[in-house]
């Protein structure tokens, strides 16, 4: 089946540091994609998520790109903070056809951010 | 504001128990509703879903079993517990129209001994 997998398992950057999180997605298909950002124990929370009509978009502190000639999506996290220590998942979904919202999600990369 | 609520938080069970999960969510109408279980350390394998009352898909064969008795209730449910059952269970919900759009309730950790 198609799949949704990161580049980088781990990342560990210094807090002030710009962060980015890779995520590469096979499902040529795919005309949505969202971050979320998994806190230890806790349910994945949305960060931020993009259609495949753009290729950029902006929220607080974070910047999605999708690149779909390379089928590569990617979390940039401006000035890092300890709290934003987590493990960030990408996620895809076929939107256009009958998934009803089914989302498939990557592995996962955990965040590492050091005071 | 919306909220999803799931119980119990943490379980521990033995092999061959059963089990039911519970999931409900508050401030919103006919919404889809979904389960899904997290290996340690992996993604999120994405076990039923439902677009209303007493419509359920399965997205793979297992275990476990999945009903919504209510517009915003969902229950994942087992008759007898598997040690490959073990996980973090999450269940989730989007609007109805916006279906990609999933907010995550606290989860469940569950330990099958």
């Amino acid at each position: 089946g198609e799949s949704v997998g990161l580049h980088l398992p781990t990342l560990s950057v210094q807090e002030g540091d710009n962060s980015i999180i890779n995520c590469a997605y096979s499902n040529s298909a795919s005309d949505y994609f969202i971050w979320y950002k998994q806190e230890s124990g806790k349910g994945p929370q949305f960060i931020i998520d993009i259609r495949s009509n753009m290729d950029k978009r902006q929220g607080q502190r974070v910047t999605v790109l999708l690149n779909k000639t390379v089928k590569h999506l990617s979390l940039q996290i401006a000035a890092t903070q300890p709290g934003d220590s987590a493990v960030y998942f990408c996620a895809e979904s076929d939107a256009g056809g009958t998934s009803y919202g089914k989302l498939t999600f990557g592995q996962g990369t955990i965040l590492t951010v050091h005071p | 504001s919306q909220t999803i609520h799931q119980w119990p938080a943490t379980l521990v069970q033995p092999v061959g128990s059963p089990l039911s999960l519970e999931c409900t969510v508050e401030g919103t109408s006919n919404p889809n509703l979904y389960w899904y279980r997290q290996a340690a350390g992996r993604g999120l394998q994405l076990l039923f879903y439902s677009v209303g009352i007493g419509q359920i898909s399965s997205e793979v064969p297992q275990n476990l079993s999945a009903s919504r008795p209510q517009d915003r209730q969902f229950i994942l449910s087992s008759k007898k517990l598997l040690l490959s059952d073990s996980g973090f269970y999450l269940c989730a919900w989007s609007v109805r129209g916006n279906e990609d759009e999933q907010y995550f309730g606290p989860g469940t950790r569950l330990t099958v001994t």
